[in-house]
């Protein structure tokens, strides 16, 4: 079954409008996660570290106030994408370290449409 | 940090043909290397992963080159199915921190 859950797996929305993607860790805690972006026909880029009990580490470019993490509990690490834009539109995907053989585990994605 | 180079970025090959993917990277500290295949709107799902201390490994059809001193390696797919047609990455990582992931090959496999 899923390690990760994540919601919704896609939102259509006006631009302006500020979106909330879920990622969950369904079996074990997590005290890091991980949100990537990745644009049609490219690859997965790290956007940042969600890090439970702190601030988030953002990987250059990337403008946190624009998206906002918050990694309230050991199993749920939220994105909002802020006044969200076209140029904004993309396919966001989250991960959870995991043990043994994968050191990620990655949820199914939000596919994320602004118009 | 870490780059990750990869080619090719499409690789179109007959029913049955092998199909080889490459990658180096740049930091010698990284000691993990999964492959990724990834179809259409969905999230990447791990095929094959190699750490540094193994120079080959093999899973049925699919095997996984590593060449430390280079810096490079290598996806190894053979008899390959047009159910293998997807988008394949390779990523390094050090230990389990974060992954850096090449740009991606697109795979087609033609009936």
């Amino acid at each position: 079954g899923a390690v990760v859950s994540q919601h919704p797996s896609r939102v259509i929305c006006k631009s302006g409008t500020s979106v909330k993607i879920e990622c969950r860790s369904l079996d074990f805690q997590a005290t890091t996660m991980f949100w990537y972006r990745q644009f049609p026909k490219k690859s997965l880029m790290l956007m940042a570290t969600s890090n439970e009990g702190s601030k988030a580490t953002y990987e250059q470019g990337v403008e946190k106030d624009k998206f906002l993490i918050n990694h309230a509990s050991l199993t749920l690490s939220t994105l909002t994408v802020t006044s969200a834009h076209p140029e904004d539109s993309s396919f966001y995907i989250c991960s959870v370290p995991g043990t043994g053989n994968q050191p990620q585990h990655f949820g199914d994605g939000t596919r994320l449409s602004i118009l | 940090g870490e780059n990750v180079e990869q080619h090719p970025s499409t690789l179109s090959v007959q029913e049955g043909d092998s199909a080889v993917i490459k990658c180096t990277y740049s930091d010698s500290a990284s000691n993990y290397f999964p492959w990724y295949k990834q179809e259409l709107g969905k999230r990447p799902q791990l095929i094959i992963d190699i750490r540094s201390n193994v120079g080959e490994k093999k899973d049925q059809r699919i095997a996984v080159t590593l060449n430390k001193t280079a810096k490079h390696f290598s996806l190894h797919i053979t008899e390959t199915q047009p159910e293998d047609s997807a988008v394949y990455f390779c990523a390094a990582s050090k230990g389990y921190s974060t992954l850096t992931f090449g740009k991606g090959t697109m795979l087609l496999v033609s009936p």
